[in-house]
């Protein structure tokens, strides 16, 4: 079956520090993915997805992520976090490419000031 | 072009009780699937319809149920209500069958007493 594993369920960055949040998925060929963005009492905002094509994939609000399909991973980051930044972050799959959704657990992220 | 909506945004019921959301999904967008999240749970998957079609279920009991209309506008439906259903259920929509992405609405929140 598939999943899709994220690293730390809580993570705090200094305000213009690196932001790093991981993902892992479990597929035997490389699915589509996604990492969506919910702020509070709001819905998910897709920030970025991968396909095909280019392995390193920019979206929106300067954040952009890495597939790698030895490693099985779709981490995100962003060079510089904002206090804007603070929010849930998830991870999700398409597998079959195209197919249903799996969604990791989601990552908290916090901006200290 | 509008976003995916979602009424209503609240909802209080008692338990044993059923209920109906409704979900537009955004203009042009024939695919709407329906996600319970849950503290405990995150995001589960519950259904997925396609011009009028269930192509997908989530491993929910029968008492969760949908339907799509032919305008693509979708209803999901709960019966006898248990506390644990208290949850926020995201809507979903799609252009097409294959998910290139998926676009969310703000939610229902659903408190069960």
């Amino acid at each position: 079956a598939q999943s899709v594993t994220q690293l730390g369920s809580h993570v705090s960055v200094s305000e213009g520090a690196l932001v790093l949040l991981r993902c892992n998925y479990s597929s035997s060929v490389p699915p589509y993915l996604f990492w969506y963005v919910q702020y509070p009492n709001q819905g998910l905002q897709l920030l970025l997805k991968y396909t095909t094509g280019a392995t390193l994939v920019k979206g929106i609000n300067g954040f952009e992520a890495e597939f790698k399909k030895s490693e099985t991973s779709f981490h995100l980051t962003k060079p510089s976090a904002h206090m804007s930044d603070a929010a849930e972050y998830f991870c999700a799959v398409s597998d079959p490419p195209g197919n249903q959704f799996y969604f990791g657990t989601g990552t908290s992220l916090t901006v200290i000031p | 072009k509008a976003g995916v909506t979602q009424t209503p945004r609240y909802l209080i019921k008692t338990r044993g009780q059923q209920v109906t959301l409704s979900c537009s999904p955004i203009s042009g967008h024939r695919s709407v699937s329906w996600y319970q999240q849950t503290p405990g749970q995150g995001l589960q998957f519950l259904f997925e319809y396609f011009s009028e079609t269930q192509r997908n279920k989530g491993n929910f009991p029968g008492r969760f149920s949908g339907r799509q209309f032919s305008n693509s506008r979708s209803e999901m439906n709960v019966s006898t209500l248990e506390l644990g259903d208290s949850a926020l259920y995201l809507c979903a929509s799609s252009v097409s069958q294959v998910f290139y992405e998926q676009y969310f609405g703000p939610g229902t929140r659903l408190t069960v007493t």
